[in-house]
């Protein structure tokens, strides 16, 4: 069946500081993936998206590439802030007609002045 | 669009008793999702609903929990007997599946069973 594996957390970065975070799966098929981030008190948001192969994902200063080779997934930003204090979860659609999501456990970033 | 909402947000309840939570998707969304998020781990996939039709359950979902979504618009997920394994979040989605897979996701209500 489908998975995602995400990098072990917590994660502490100060600000302006260079983030990555990995994420690899497991599909048949070729899923569509997602970087979904639950800020503090509220509920998931779409982070940013790939549909197909070496499509690039971007939002908020975010990026994460489609790598079917490696079959990763791996978010970055290049400076982060305070306000990017948050868990990220990385997820895969199933290629069926149910599009439903397998997520991976979350990483929970925490960036300090 | 004013989002997924989902109440109740937060319901503590005895074990044994039952308990409904309800969801309200995007209006014109024809697809509507379960999901129970427990503390640590990411969201676990319960049950898919396009339209009214239920098209697909977990082995997650045991029999003591039975989901609707009558005329295609609000849904309601009811846990019977409920135990206290149960404690959890429990997210609803939704999304339109001719604008791709992405879901949006409501705030959750928070289920305590003491």
């Amino acid at each position: 069946g489908n998975s995602v594996t995400q990098m072990e957390g917590p994660v502490t970065l100060s600000e302006e500081a260079f983030l990555t975070i990995n994420c690899t799966y497991t599909a048949t098929g070729y899923p569509s993936l997602f970087w979904y981030v639950q800020y503090p008190g509220e509920g998931l948001q779409l982070l940013l998206k790939a549909t197909k192969a070496d499509d690039k994902g971007s939002n908020k200063g975010f990026e994460a590439t489609y790598r079917k080779e490696t079959t990763s997934f791996h978010l970055e930003k290049g400076s982060v802030q305070v306000s990017d204090s948050a868990v990220y979860f990385c997820a895969l659609s199933d290629t069926g007609a149910n599009s439903k999501l397998t997520f991976g456990k979350g990483i929970t970033l925490s960036v300090r002045p | 669009d004013t989002g997924v909402s989902q109440d109740p947000r937060h319901k503590i309840t005895k074990r044994g008793q039952n308990v409904t939570f309800r969801c309200d998707p995007i209006s014109e969304h024809n697809r509507l999702y379960w999901y129970r998020q427990t503390l640590g781990q990411g969201p676990e996939f319960l049950t898919y609903f396009q339209n009214e039709a239920q098209l697909e359950k977990s082995r997650l979902l045991s029999d003591r929990f039975s989901a609707e979504r009558p005329k295609g618009s609000f849904s309601t997920l009811e846990i019977q007997r409920t135990e206290q394994g149960d404690s959890a979040m429990y997210l609803c989605a939704s999304s339109l599946g001719s604008r791709g897979p992405e879901a949006f996701f409501g705030q959750g209500t928070r289920l305590t069973v003491v």
